[in-house]
């Protein structure tokens, strides 16, 4: 299997632009995770999915993201705007079961730089 | 607020050193402990997932113990390598509906040769 892909790895953008960060998790895995890591605040969980549905969002930042997961193996996350504060490393993982519990896949990040 | 506290925040030894790292985490509820690694430039990898009270897992020099009711889980590294410098992560996962895995920020270990 290929892994967690994410695309893509590396993204400039000017403040007030859209953003989109894709993600195709491991092929049978039930459940997608997207996180943010920064120096300040570590790995932080955004929005988890399971079976393509949004579980908790209640970490994405304001309403300025957002994130679909329209089938199993596909899903985006969007900033728009875009802001300078945004700036971090985006990781997706994928997993199997377990609740959510099961041991987490990594993709390997795309990393926003908002000027 | 569910928080994870790792210490030390980063730790440097000699190689042939053993060494150890704590993640403490909140006791109620508890669902799931995971640790990862994580090296520079790459994704953290899962190193164990634990879920029973006094869990012990080992994968080479690399093992961590578990307990539930006090919320705490050690990471013991024997005979340190360089290769084992990384950042080493605790998460844990609870039972209440809807929430994930929840990192703490890490111990960074570097190990001189």
């Amino acid at each position: 299997d290929a892994g967690v892909i994410q695309s893509p790895r590396h993204e400039v953008t000017e403040m007030g632009q859209e953003v989109t960060l894709r993600c195709k998790p491991i092929s049978g895995h039930d459940y997608l995770f997207w996180y943010r890591q920064t120096m300040m605040r570590g790995l932080e969980l955004l929005i988890y999915f399971n079976n393509n549905v949004p579980i908790d969002d209640s970490g994405m930042p304001e309403d300025r993201f957002s994130a679909k997961m329209p089938n199993a193996s596909f899903s985006t996350l969007k900033i728009q705007p875009s802001e300078p504060r945004d700036s971090a490393v985006y990781f997706c993982a994928s997993s199997l079961g377990r609740g959510g519990a099961g041991e987490l896949f990594f993709g390997e990040g795309s990393r926003l730089t908002v000027l | 607020i569910l928080n994870v506290e790792q210490s030390p925040q980063s730790l440097h030894v000699q190689e042939g050193d053993s060494t150890n790292f704590t993640c403490s985490f909140p006791s109620s509820n508890f669902y799931a402990l995971h640790w990862y690694r994580w090296e520079t430039a790459k994704s953290p990898e899962a190193l164990f997932v634990m879920t029973l009270n006094g869990d012990e897992k080992k994968k080479g020099r690399i093992s961590a113990t578990l307990n539930t009711k006090e919320g705490y889980s050690y990471l013991y590294i024997k005979g340190s390598q360089p290769e084992d410098s990384a950042t080493y992560l605790c998460a844990f996962i609870n039972r209440q509906a809807g929430t994930a895995l929840i990192f703490g920020k890490g111990t960074t270990l570097s190990v001189s040769s």
